[in-house]
């Protein structure tokens, strides 16, 4: 199984700061998302990223996909209460399974 | 509108006592999955289907089984439940292995 560490696991910020999620693997994945979830719901994609080194933006959110494709992450500038919630990455290997980290919940406080 | 539903949303069960979850697609999606959330594991995959009538085990199948007899529906069935998979379950859905993963709106399973 192809583990994927997400860091940190929580995070209180006051908004207008900005924030920087980790998400790492020892393994190599074809592609990367990037979901948000909310309480009650279900995870949705906010980002895919296929190419080492590709980095795209999102408003406020940038994603940005290592060199190697291990490793991924997602910056958040001037953070609103409204960003709250669990992010999640998932790596997709060149198979079907899609595994996914273990969140990062992020509570934005006006 | 496109999406994916699941039923019921919330079930509070006995050890032993089967049950399904049900989950609907009506985006012509050819793969499907199911997916366990506990706090701090994140999601893990118990089963993926890639088609009608074929199915695979994800990273927890273990007293889980599935069946994919048509392409909108893939069940999810507990034939003797036991606590330990008190959990919050999704079901998603998408068209290709690269392409946007739809998941439904979660059942809250308790196993008493």
């Amino acid at each position: 199984t192809q583990l994927l560490e997400q860091s940190p696991q929580f995070l209180s910020i006051q908004e207008g700061e900005n924030l920087t999620v980790y998400c790492n693997s020892s393994s190599v994945f074809s592609s990367l998302q990037w979901y948000r979830q909310e309480p009650g719901e279900g995870p949705v994609l906010l980002v895919t990223v296929v190419t080492g080194g590709e980095v795209k933006k999102l408003k406020r959110l940038t994603f940005q996909f290592g060199d190697a494709r291990k490793d991924s992450s997602l910056h958040i500038t001037a953070a609103q209460p409204g960003d709250t919630g669990l992010y999640l990455c998932a790596g997709n290997n060149a198979g079907n399974m899609l595994t996914f980290g273990g969140g990062t919940r992020l509570m934005v406080k006006p | 509108e496109a999406q994916v539903t699941q039923n019921p949303r919330y079930l509070i069960t006995v050890t032993g006592k089967k049950l399904t979850v049900t989950c609907s697609q009506n985006m012509n999606h050819e793969y499907m999955s199911w997916y366990r959330q506990d706090p701090g594991l994140g999601l893990r995959q118990i089963y993926y289907s890639m088609n009608v009538e074929v199915t695979d085990k994800g990273d927890v199948p273990e007293g889980y089984k599935v069946s994919r007899k048509e392409k909108r529906n893939f069940p999810l069935i507990l034939e003797s439940p036991s606590p330990n998979q008190t959990s919050l379950y999704f079901c998603a859905s998408r068209r290709s292995s690269y392409n946007e993963q739809f998941f439904g709106p979660g059942t809250r399973l308790t196993v008493l």
